[in-house]
């Protein structure tokens, strides 16, 4: 299996400011033939399901704000969020599709205001 | 739209099954995956089911406990898990992911989760 290791467990971050999570595979996620990495972003706020933010680790997807931001390829993946807004508190976290069974996520980062 | 069905309350040893309803969209275009969440914990992977032909992949920690079936006339996936545990308390989610022949997917849309409690 593919672990997915993020990094840090928790950020506090200032409103305005840049906050970036990391997450590290143990093997690459990306496929050589067409040169795409299988890796995407969730965020998930209290009491809701995940929301889809990134996929093949740099797409954002529809309607999320372009302030979100996903980078990285192979084994070292970062989304990032370039000025944070009091919404974005939740965790985030990140899932490899690169191989399955099974699905892998990361641990999640839990994201607060400073 | 994944509609889920509600929560559950079940004793150790007992099976349950989790419906998860789909609107506004072609079901057999599309896989559904199950994720649980343990209270305060993180999301795991329990298997997927083909909307187009039915197929499973089921998580080795599953397998042999947990049955994924789709009924195509309702635009309904079922996840069964059987002798539930007090550990298998959690808030199951379903999720769609657009591939309808592979289990290797992103999920860009999600039910609201059922939550099953297992408790004697």
């Amino acid at each position: 299996d593919i672990v997915m290791t993020q990094s840090p467990d928790s950020l506090a971050v200032s409103l305005g400011e840049r906050a970036s999570i990391n997450c590290k595979s143990s093997q690459s996620l990306l496929y050589t033939s067409n040169n795409k990495n299988y890796l995407a972003w969730y965020q998930q706020k209290p009491g809701q399901p995940p929301k889809l933010l990134i996929y093949w680790a740099s797409t954002r997807e529809s309607g999320v704000p372009d302030r979100f931001s996903g980078s990285g390829s192979e084994t070292d993946f970062t989304l990032t969020i370039s000025s944070l807004q009091a919404e974005d508190v939740a965790v985030y976290y990140c899932q490899q599709y690169y191989s399955s069974p099974p699905i892998t996520f990361g641990q999640g980062t839990r994201l607060e205001i400073k | 739209l994944l509609e889920q069905s509600g929560a559950d309350v079940k004793r150790p040893g007992a099976s349950v099954k989790v419906s998860c309803r789909a609107t506004g969209f072609t079901f057999p275009s599309y896989g559904i995956s199950w994720v649980r969440q343990a209270p305060g914990q993180g999301l795991e992977w329990m298997g997927w089911i083909s909307g187009n032909s039915g197929n499973t992949e089921y998580a080795q920690k599953f397998q042999g406990r947990v049955t994924m079936t789709t009924d195509r006339a309702t635009n309904t996936a079922y996840m069964e898990l059987r002798s539930l545990r007090n550990d298998d308390t959690a808030l199951y989610f379903c999720a769609r992911g657009p591939d309808p022949y592979s289990s290797s997917s992103y999920f860009d849309s999600w039910g609201h989760g059922t939550l099953v409690t297992v408790s004697s």
